[in-house]
């Protein structure tokens, strides 16, 4: 029984395509987030929603749109994409006010944009 | 947040206990010392933290030095399932959002 699931697991695209990229726990948590971890494996988060409402929201473009229809489930929409957006995407939960060691992370989204 | 380095890669028996150093010699007093592996491009996976104090988990135990300058994440009886990337991070409790990994120690447990 998967904690936090993740789908799709790879992402191969082209530039100023659109995609999504889907996020589901069955944990119980309040609380969800999406981190980005490029290639030098740099972690940082991008959005976080709080019982399906945005409570973090880093510098992150707005051609990345997070949407959460319930607290179980926190989807990741990307537009025109770019090259620069090749990267893994982690989604992960916690209970409110989670640091990241109290954060359960999904198996990550493999994104490449060619 | 201190940087932090570490071994690029360490090999150890299944069975045998895996010793994986960390240095951070710039850390400050109010930094932790915190521990995560990624296994295959997996998410992060929380190990370990302390402060100053050796601590002990049922995963792992972390010993630091008392003049805090490294530390020392213990796996005591390594299984094939422990191989992994190990990240050694040091930083202050709360603060933001962006956590630098860096390369990390690739573990390889060996049968």
């Amino acid at each position: 029984d998967t904690a936090v699931s993740q789908t799709p697991k790879y992402l191969v695209t082209q530039m100023g395509n659109d995609k999504s990229i889907k996020c589901e726990q069955n944990l119980g948590h309040d609380t969800m987030y999406w981190y980005k971890q490029d290639s030098k494996k740099f972690l940082k988060i991008m959005f976080s929603y709080n019982n399906k409402e945005l409570i973090i929201n880093e510098t992150v473009p707005n051609r990345f749109s997070p949407k959460s229809p319930d607290k179980a489930h926190l989807n990741l929409h990307i537009n025109s994409l770019e090259l620069g957006d090749s990267a893994v995407y982690f989604c992960a939960s916690s209970h409110p006010g989670g640091q990241l060691y109290e954060q359960y992370f999904g198996p990550g989204t493999r994104l490449t944009v060619t | 947040d201190a940087k932090t380095t570490q071994p690029t890669s360490m090999d150890c028996a299944e069975g045998r206990a895996a010793n994986l150093p960390c240095n951070h010699s710039t850390i400050s007093g109010n930094e932790y010392v915190y521990w995560y592996r990624q296994i295959h491009s997996q998410g992060p996976q929380y190990i370990i933290h302390g402060l100053k104090n050796n601590e002990t988990n049922e995963m792992a135990s972390l010993i630091i030095t008392e003049d805090r300058k490294s530390s020392t994440l213990i796996l005591p009886h390594a299984t094939l399932r422990d191989t992994a990337v190990y990240y050694c991070i040091v930083r202050a409790r709360g603060g933001t959002y962006k956590y630098i990994f860096g390369t990390g120690t690739r573990l390889k447990v060996l049968a």
